[in-house]
Parts: C-alpha cells; sequence; structure tokens
C-alpha cells in the first residue's frame, strides 16, 4: 500500500540559507500535517492543511512558511536557517470521513542538519 | 509536552512480560491514536481509538480509553526484545486538524 512519502531523507545546510522540505500524502488523504521533532523530544505540531487550505498552525516559526498544492503534495519552507532549527520533520496525512478521522500515517521524516 | 504526560517515561522489562504505558491529555478529544518510534526513526502507526470507543485490540497489543479521566493506555502482551521502542499518543483536538503529543515512554524489552 502506498504511504506517505518524504523527500530528501536527509538535508545539510548551512546558517542562514534556505531549506525546502516536500511531502506526498496517501492518495485520497484530504488532510496533511507537519511536525518537528528535536532530538530527545516528542513531536511538535507546526501546520496543517485541509482540502488544501491551512487549517491549524503551532509553533511554527515566522521564517517558516508551508502550503499545499492541486495535487495534494505539501512543502515547508524555511528561511533564515539556524543551528535549532536542525531536527527531524515528519509529514503525516488522514482522511476525514463525515467527521470522523482515518488513522494519521507517518512518513520516514526528513533528518535537517544546520551547520 | 504540548498536551500532556506520559507515564512511565522509561521502562525495562523482561521478554515475555506484559509492558503498560499510559498517556494523559489534556482537551476534548475526537480520537487517540498511539505510535512506536525506534530511534531517530520514522514514527509507525499502532492503533487508533475513538472518542466513542473505551477498548480495542490489536494482536498483542490492548488500548483503552477513559474520556472522563482524559486517559488512555497502551498494554503489550508477552514483549519481545523487538518491542524496544518509543512509544507516543497522539490525540485530535475536537475541531481542529492537529494531533498532539505526548512526552514518550521509553521501553526497553530485555532478551
Amino acid at each position: 500500500a502506498a504511504g506517505v512519502i518524504q523527500s530528501p531523507r536527509h538535508l545539510i545546510k548551512e546558517k542562514r540559507e534556505t531549506a525546502t522540505l516536500k511531502c506526498y500524502p496517501i492518495p485520497r488523504h484530504d488532510t496533511v500535517y507537519w511536525y518537528q521533532q528535536g532530538p530527545g523530544q516528542d513531536p511538535q505540531f507546526l501546520i496543517s492543511f485541509y482540502e488544501k487550505m491551512q487549517s491549524d498552525k503551532g509553533s511554527i516559526p515566522d521564517r517558516f512558511s508551508a502550503q499545499q498544492f492541486s495535487d495534494y503534495h505539501s512543502e515547508l519552507n524555511m528561511s533564515s536557517l539556524e543551528l535549532g532549527d536542525s531536527a527531524l520533520y515528519f509529514c503525516a496525512s488522514s482522511l476525514s470521513d463525515r467527521g470522523e478521522w482515518t488513522e494519521a500515517f507517518f512518513g520516514q521524516g526528513t533528518r535537517l542538519t544546520v551547520v | 509536552s504540548q498536551q500532556g504526560e506520559e507515564d512511565p517515561q522509561a521502562l525495562s522489562i523482561q521478554e515475555g512480560e506484559n509492558a503498560t504505558m499510559n498517556c494523559s491529555y489534556k482537551t476534548s478529544i475526537n480520537n487517540l491514536q498511539w505510535y512506536r518510534q525506534n530511534s531517530g526513526r520514522g514514527l509507525v502507526h499502532l492503533i487508533l481509538i475513538r472518542s466513542n470507543e473505551r477498548e480495542k485490540h490489536s494482536g498483542r497489543l490492548r488500548v483503552t480509553l477513559d474520556t472522563s479521566k482524559k486517559s488512555s493506555s497502551l498494554l503489550i502482551t508477552a514483549s519481545r526484545a523487538a518491542d524496544t521502542a518509543s512509544y507516543f499518543c497522539a490525540t485530535l483536538t475536537s475541531g481542529t486538524y492537529k494531533y498532539i503529543f505526548g512526552t514518550g515512554t521509553r521501553l526497553k524489552v530485555l532478551a
């Protein structure tokens, strides 16, 4: 079965550079979520999209932005990178069905290292 | 944690024993899901329980949900060394499109 695909798997950037992370949700899933997980931390919610519209925002810095495209893939753009942005970034997707949500499946994540 | 705590934070047991992890949350929820994560790897979905359900089973996993106490528990029976991982609960807050994670339980199963 198709899973959530994230790319790239690993990314190394220098301080003040820009990074773009991509997420391809499971086909027919209508909701995409982005999370940041620092070393030894629990995943922190960043932002979500429902039917290509931004739905909720969490602890997402102003330097970050995200969008979901017409083909439902999503991108997380991160500018002016700081050392503290080094983390695992996860994308997840789920399907809402008459007010009930199915399982939220996560991608393998993108490990971002800022040097 | 943005939502609540998991208890215990770390658990070490022998193979064949049962492991119980608890999760508390703060808001009204639509559903609660449990995930497993091996060190530095992806989040593997284990089980979903909806707010109107009280118990669910999947193989060696048993999940309970008590919405009056805003808590859930995950029981892994007959544990194996391969169950060694961190376990997280994540709650979908009612009326939102965001899952909030608990702090996780690090389970170590000794062979």
